[in-house]
């Protein structure tokens, strides 16, 4: 079944420990994305990744890192989360021929920061 | 300004109603319109429009483009409550190369039995 998954899908920390969401879809898709969406913001684009090793800024990446080592794969990496970063993240991908094209997102992670 | 606004921001109607959603659209370079079903989860996507005038079908559910008036509806026939969700569309900004999605602020559809 073509699919974005996500881990963990619930997260409550504590501000400033470490914190990693994992992506991983399979359907061989060079474009992915990262999303939060918060009451009255609708959705804002994190980082976003092209290909393997390309990644970019998108709206709102402050406190916030991902890497693309691997075509499946995204983690956004909360290096020291704060209590604004609580939200509910998606992440996103679409084939890279057609940047019209339909996105597929994954279940989403609620994630509180106390 | 690429922008994406919706309208009504929510609604409230009875099981067996229609209802019709809209979107208008500022977009320079314009691909496609998305619209997504968004319930107590991640967007579920329902269709993407190219062309104008070309109606889509997918149950109950249909929509249609006006690229010359930068909008559109997205219509919802025979109501049922599990049409109670929040309905999103976007569109990929012009200046993006990768296809970001712009979207609206959503469209709250309560069904009542």
């Amino acid at each position: 079944e073509a699919q974005v998954t996500q881990n963990p899908r619930y997260l409550i920390t504590v501000t400033g420990k470490k914190l990693t969401v994992t992506c991983s879809q399979n359907m061989n898709h060079e474009y992915m994305s990262w999303y939060r969406q918060d009451p009255g913001l609708g959705l804002r684009q994190i980082y976003y990744s092209m290909n393997v090793e390309v990644t970019d800024k998108g709206d709102v990446p402050e406190g916030y890192k991902v890497s693309r080592k691997e075509k499946r794969n995204f983690p956004l990496i909360l290096e020291s989360p704060s209590p604004n970063q609580t939200s509910l993240y998606f992440c996103a991908s679409r084939s890279g021929t057609d940047r019209g094209s339909e996105q597929y997102f994954g279940p989403g992670t609620r994630l509180t920061v106390t | 300004e690429d922008k994406v606004v919706q309208s009504p921001l929510s609604l409230v109607v009875h099981e067996g109603d229609t209802v019709t959603l809209n979107c208008s659209y500022e977009v320079t370079n314009f691909r496609s319109l998305l619209w997504y079903k968004q319930e107590k989860k991640a967007p579920t996507f329902l269709f993407m429009l190219t062309s104008s005038g070309i109606e889509k079908k997918s149950g109950r559910l249909s929509s249609i483009l006006d690229k010359k008036e930068l909008f559109s509806i997205l219509n919802i026939t025979a109501t049922q409550t599990g049409d109670s969700a929040v309905y999103l569309c976007a569109t990929p900004l012009s200046t993006d190369s990768w296809g970001k999605l712009q979207f609206g602020a959503g469209t709250q559809v309560v069904v009542t039995p």
